[in-house]
């Protein structure tokens, strides 16, 4: 039962373009979200995360929305560059981010120069 | 430099030869975790640790064991590794209730024939 679910397996962009990689939960319980960046033959590293009490947190060109009613969440980035190419991870957790983290299967993008 | 060390980072072994994965950590964090990262699967959490002599399950502990003698340590065991263990795995820790300081390793590549 996969509660954490990003249903494109990858998305290509052009550069200086706005990347949207989405992603959805099943888990009402969950009310902390974090995305992860991936590079080939490297851990996950931390992006940018978000709380429930928000619908939106920004850090540079990284936006991440948040829809609660939906269960949906989506990560915006703005402008695209080539080193944003990688496979992004979405989390989520209970209780503020005290509970494990569930991960989302993963979106490979792919900037296109 | 903050990080989290993995060795062996690449291993081919055969079914049911004992294998031991080391995991270190250098930011005096309580909580680590491991993890296996499979297609179209995401990350799944396999053992955590939120201090010393202080284990538990996560989503997919069959057939492995874990160990944490030392606050920096948390070694992976597969007492009898199997072909469906085949996977990338990663270790991760972070400070208690901080899911944004979570450090991952550059991952182990297992192979079992």
């Amino acid at each position: 039962d996969q509660q954490v679910k990003q249903n494109s397996p990858s998305l290509s962009v052009q550069e200086g373009r706005i990347s949207i990689l989405n992603c959805d939960y099943t888990n009402s319980m969950f009310d902390y979200f974090l995305w992860y960046k991936k590079y080939p033959a490297e851990g996950p590293t931390f992006l940018i995360s978000i709380s429930s009490i928000k619908d939106k947190n920004e850090d540079g060109r990284f936006t991440v929305f948040l829809n609660k009613s939906a269960k949906h969440l989506s990560l915006h980035i703005v402008p695209s560059q080539p080193g944003d190419s990688a496979v992004y991870f979405c989390a989520a957790s209970a209780n503020f981010g005290n509970e494990k983290l569930t991960f989302g299967t993963g979106t490979r993008l792919t900037i296109i120069p | 430099e903050a990080q989290v060390t993995q060795n062996p980072r690449y291993l081919i072994t055969v079914t049911g030869k004992k294998l031991t994965v080391t995991c270190s950590q250098n930011m005096n964090h309580e909580y680590m975790s491991w993890y296996r990262q499979d297609p179209g699967l995401g990350l799944r959490q396999i053992y955590y640790s939120m201090n010393v002599e202080v284990t538990d399950k996560g989503d997919v502990p069959e057939g492995y064991k874990v160990s944490r003698k030392e606050k920096r340590n948390f070694p992976l065991i597969l007492e009898s590794p199997s072909p469906n263990q085949t996977s990338l795995y990663f270790c991760a820790s972070r400070a208690s209730g901080y899911q944004e300081t979570q450090y991952f390793g550059p991952g182990t590549r297992l192979l079992v024939l």
